[in-house]
């Protein structure tokens, strides 16, 4: 079945760096979406994702869309202690009827 | 707006007891439904979905069922729980995404906490 590779499988970083962690699928995706979970909590949208090659940013976040179609990106700049948390990549196809594929998360901690 | 609601927040079940987790969805209609666990520190992994009343389609063959006996309504149950069921229960609700077009993205509860003991 579809997968998405996500990397790095954590992160820890100091307070004030900026964050890079990215997406791979060998399939083509129509929708690349991400999420952030905070403990105990269920995911929040973060950034939804469209068109190959779409930068989007929210916030201190940016996110883009690969130009293949086939990938994808967070950026985090200038982490704050409250980034912490599990952040998702999801990717879904255009059938009808599928449901999203989700990566299997970056453990972000940031130390102050 | 829509809002997504999921109880109970923590359960600890005894091995071999029956389980029933409820989630219900207020301010849509004929929503697609879902049911994910996440074993501890690890992703999520997809259930049940459900794109109407009475339509279960299930991912992971288990001791787990789900229900869907109203539209905003859905329910992921156990006849006897085995100390593996033990993990965080997320439901999510989406708008129907048709071909060609974009997801909508899903909008997930604050889950359940489920430990078998």
């Amino acid at each position: 079945g579809q997968q998405l590779n996500q990397s790095p499988q954590s992160m820890f970083i100091q307070e004030g760096e900026d964050v890079s962690m990215n997406c791979t699928s060998s399939s083509i995706f129509n929708t690349w979406l991400w999420y952030k979970q905070e403990p105990g909590e269920g995911p929040v949208l973060l950034i939804a994702l469209y068109k190959a090659g779409e930068l989007t940013s929210n916030g201190r976040l940016t996110a883009q869309f690969g130009i293949t179609r086939k990938d994808s990106f967070l950026n985090i700049s200038a982490s704050i202690p409250s980034d912490v948390g599990i952040y998702f990549c999801a990717g879904q196809t255009n059938q009808a009827g599928t449901a999203l594929i989700f990566g299997k998360g970056t453990t972000l901690s940031v130390s102050s | 707006s829509q809002t997504i609601h999921q109880w109970p927040a923590t359960l600890v079940q005894p091995v071999g007891s029956p389980l029933s987790l409820e989630c219900t969805v207020e301010g849509t209609s004929n929503p697609n439904l879902y049911w994910y666990r996440q074993a501890a520190g690890r992703g999520l992994q997809l259930l049940f979905y459900s794109v109407g009343i009475g339509q279960i389609s299930s991912e992971v063959p288990q001791n787990l069922s789900a229900s869907r006996p109203q539209d905003r309504q859905f329910i992921l149950s156990s006849k006897k729980l085995l100390l593996s069921d033990s993990g965080f229960y997320l439901c999510a609700w989406s708008r129907k995404s048709y071909q060609g077009y974009g997801s909508y993205g899903y909008t997930f509860g604050s889950g359940t906490r489920l430990t078998v003991v």
